[in-house]
């Protein structure tokens, strides 16, 4: 089955600077990519999600950048701020596969002033 | 996904009792998804369902069962055969169409085993 690897695992900027977040995949069917992010107790939001046919994607302050050919993702998010402030998580699925999403294990934000 | 409620939001269990999980959406969406989430891990697919009366099971459904008689309903009964339930459940939905990949998620239930 697919399997997401996430990094890093913490990650801690301070206000104003960016933050990037990595993920890779190992299944080349692949097609769906959305980024969630989840505040303490709360439930995962979608954030900002891409398609394989699209190597880009901007949403104001976050980003998300595609490389089917290194079969990996990231989340770009510039002039951070307190709020900004969670765990985001990345995940994947493909056609065929009832939209079933694979995670990966998340990465902490911490946005210091 | 303001459209998606889970009851209760805390839910404690003895050992050897089963424990049901409510799951209603109001969103009209076909598909609904079951997860589990323990501390500082991703998401771990429990069971699915992408139409009434049909459901397949994910990466880690032992010890788990579901019902789908109601498109708005997907219920999960968390067994006593489930060693270690104690995790953050979370339910989802799937739509608006069925081509759509998107996920949108319920509040979660925080199930503690006394």
């Amino acid at each position: 089955g697919e399997n997401v690897e996430q990094h890093p695992s913490t990650l801690s900027v301070q206000e104003g600077d960016s933050a990037v977040i990595k993920c890779t995949y190992s299944d080349s069917a692949s097609n769906y990519f959305p980024w969630y992010k989840q505040e303490l107790g709360k439930r995962p939001q979608l954030i900002i999600d891409i398609r394989s046919n699209v190597g880009e994607k901007k949403d104001q302050r976050i980003a998300v950048t595609l490389n089917k050919t290194a079969k990996h993702f990231s989340l770009h998010i510039t002039e951070t701020q307190p709020e900004d402030s969670a765990v985001y998580f990345c995940a994947t699925t493909s056609t065929g596969t009832a939209s079933k999403l694979t995670f990966g294990t998340g990465t902490r934000l911490q946005v210091t002033l | 996904d303001g459209g998606i409620t889970q009851s209760p939001k805390y839910l404690f269990r003895k050992e050897g009792q089963n424990v049901t999980l409510s799951c209603e959406q109001n969103l009209n969406h076909d598909a609904m998804y079951w997860y589990r989430q323990d501390p500082g891990q991703g998401l771990r697919l429990i069971y699915y369902s992408q139409i009434v009366n049909d459901f397949q099971k994910g990466d880690i459904a032992e010890g788990y069962s579901v019902s789908r008689e109601k498109k708005e309903s997907f219920p999960l009964t968390v067994t006593s055969a489930q060693k270690n339930p104690t995790a953050f459940y979370l339910c989802a939905a799937r739509g608006p169409t069925p081509s759509t990949d998107t996920q949108y998620f319920g509040p979660g239930t925080r199930l503690t085993v006394l």
